[in-house]
């Protein structure tokens, strides 16, 4: 069965400090993981996609990183800011389809402290 | 910012009514999508479509509809809103066949039923 696991559930650290989440997935065959961010009442935003051939990828204050062969995958985020508090989801595609299929974590609900 | 917006982004309403949630994008994407998505769990694929006239039926049972006339628009409209359909529903939509094209997310609409 596909699934994306993410952990912790829920995060609170101080403004300034750095934190890593994790995402474990299942799905086969697999095409591509992104992690998105989405704040309290709006949609999830795209952050970062890797591909298979990809261990690495930032944006700014974040980066990820995936192991193909663990299936894992990081979300690192530094020098936090409040601004960061949001929900960060971790969703894989498959690609057994042209859909792109997306197989959704449940997200890593992060708070920003001042 | 994508350009997707959906509207009412909060409705609340009694059991027995007909709602319409609207989404619309002014990206020309092809694929659009309907997800549900409780606090803290994970998104659910109710409804896609690959273009005018295509809708499809997602990973989760739903008691909604959904029609594609224009390329821009993709309502969802329950006939008979029971408190069970309480949730939010986030629109999304891409373009393009390849699974590494980003679906943007629009903000979603939060539907209380009473």
């Amino acid at each position: 069965k596909n699934q994306v696991e993410q952990s912790p559930q829920s995060l609170i650290i101080l403004e300034g400090k750095n934190c890593t989440l994790q995402c474990n997935y299942t799905v086969s065959p697999f095409s591509n993981l992104r992690w998105y961010k989405q704040d309290t009442g709006r949609g999830p935003v795209s952050l970062t996609i890797m591909t298979f051939s990809e261990n690495t990828k930032s944006n700014g204050r974040y980066t990820a990183t995936l192991d193909a062969d663990t299936k894992q995958s990081s979300l690192h985020i530094t020098a936090s800011q409040l601004s960061d508090s949001a929900s960060y989801i971790c969703v894989v595609s498959d690609r057994g389809s042209t859909l792109g299929r997306l197989y959704f974590g449940r997200g890593t609900q992060l708070t920003v402290w001042p | 910012e994508a350009d997707i917006y959906q509207t009412p982004r909060y409705l609340v309403i009694g059991t027995g009514k007909k709602i319409t949630l609207e989404c619309s994008q002014t990206m020309g994407h092809d694929k659009m999508y309907w997800y549900q998505q409780d606090p803290g769990m994970e998104l659910h694929l109710i409804h896609y479509s690959y273009g005018v006239n295509s809708t499809e039926k997602g990973d989760l049972s739903s008691e909604s509809t959904v029609s594609r006339i224009r390329t821009e628009h993709f309502p969802l409209t329950l006939e008979s809103a029971r408190p069970s359909h309480t949730s939010q529903y986030l629109c999304a939509s891409r373009t393009g066949t390849s699974g590494m094209k980003t679906q943007y997310f629009g903000p979603g609409t939060r539907l209380l039923v009473l």
